[in-house]
């Protein structure tokens, strides 16, 4: 559960699509979490997945978990300069939760 | 629902000294995590009460300590501060302790500079 693993940068434009992914190492994790970061701020729970799932949606948010490659994505549609922050994946191991290293999503006009 | 509330947001201390930060959790949450967090190193896992019990504990020096009281308020200790000790420093509570499927929620953290 310690290797929870994401790219450092995302760039888009508004309007468009966002995918941040992460990668996680731990199968008996039951849910997997999404947090983002504003500056100055502290994590804020986005959304999150349980593990029997694959896809779960809410308003512009779409989560995939592909657990046989134990795969973990979002999609932001329409991103907005608003959701320029760090997004942080989160699994939940036995006993505490592993985070990545965050994904700063960078929107331009 | 007021959030996680931490104090103070910022502190700046000397080498040597010590620190307490302070943690309220969601109103009802018993579970209580602390994380440190900087460029370098990311989240870093310090310590998780229930009940006023340390559940959990990361791989931090012993100057690092923390407790919770009876109404789930947690503080975290830091003593003979080191530069290194900077941080953005987050509380989280949660309903249930992290062995249950409960989610984390972060408070704003404390920002400590030691000079």
């Amino acid at each position: 559960g310690e290797d929870v693993e994401q790219s450092l940068f995302l760039s888009v434009r508004e309007g468009d699509s966002s995918v941040i992914n992460c990668t996680y190492t731990d199968s008996s994790s039951t849910y997997l979490y999404w947090y983002k970061q504003e500056p100055g701020a502290g994590l804020q729970l986005l959304t999150y997945i349980f593990s029997n799932m694959d896809m779960k949606q809410d308003q512009r948010l779409t989560v995939l978990l592909n657990k046989k490659d134990k795969h973990l994505s979002l999609r932001i549609a329409d991103t907005q300069t608003g959701d320029s922050a760090i997004y942080f994946c989160a699994e939940k191991g036995l006993d505490k939760f592993y985070f990545g290293s965050g994904t700063k999503l960078n929107v331009k006009p | 629902k007021a959030g996680v509330t931490q104090t103070p947001r910022y502190l700046i201390k000397t080498r040597g000294q010590q620190v307490t930060l302070s943690c309220s959790p969601i109103s009802g949450h018993r579970s209580v995590s602390w994380y440190q967090q900087t460029p370098g190193q990311g989240l870093q896992f310090l310590f998780e009460y229930f009940s006023e019990t340390q559940r959990n504990k990361g791989n931090f020096p012993g100057r690092f300590s923390g407790r919770q009281f009876s109404n789930s308020r947690s503080e975290m200790n830091v003593s003979t501060l080191e530069l290194g000790d900077s941080a953005l420093y987050l509380c989280a509570s949660s309903l249930a302790p992290a062995n249950q499927n409960s989610p984390l929620h972060f408070g704003n953290g404390t920002r400590l500079t030691v000079t």
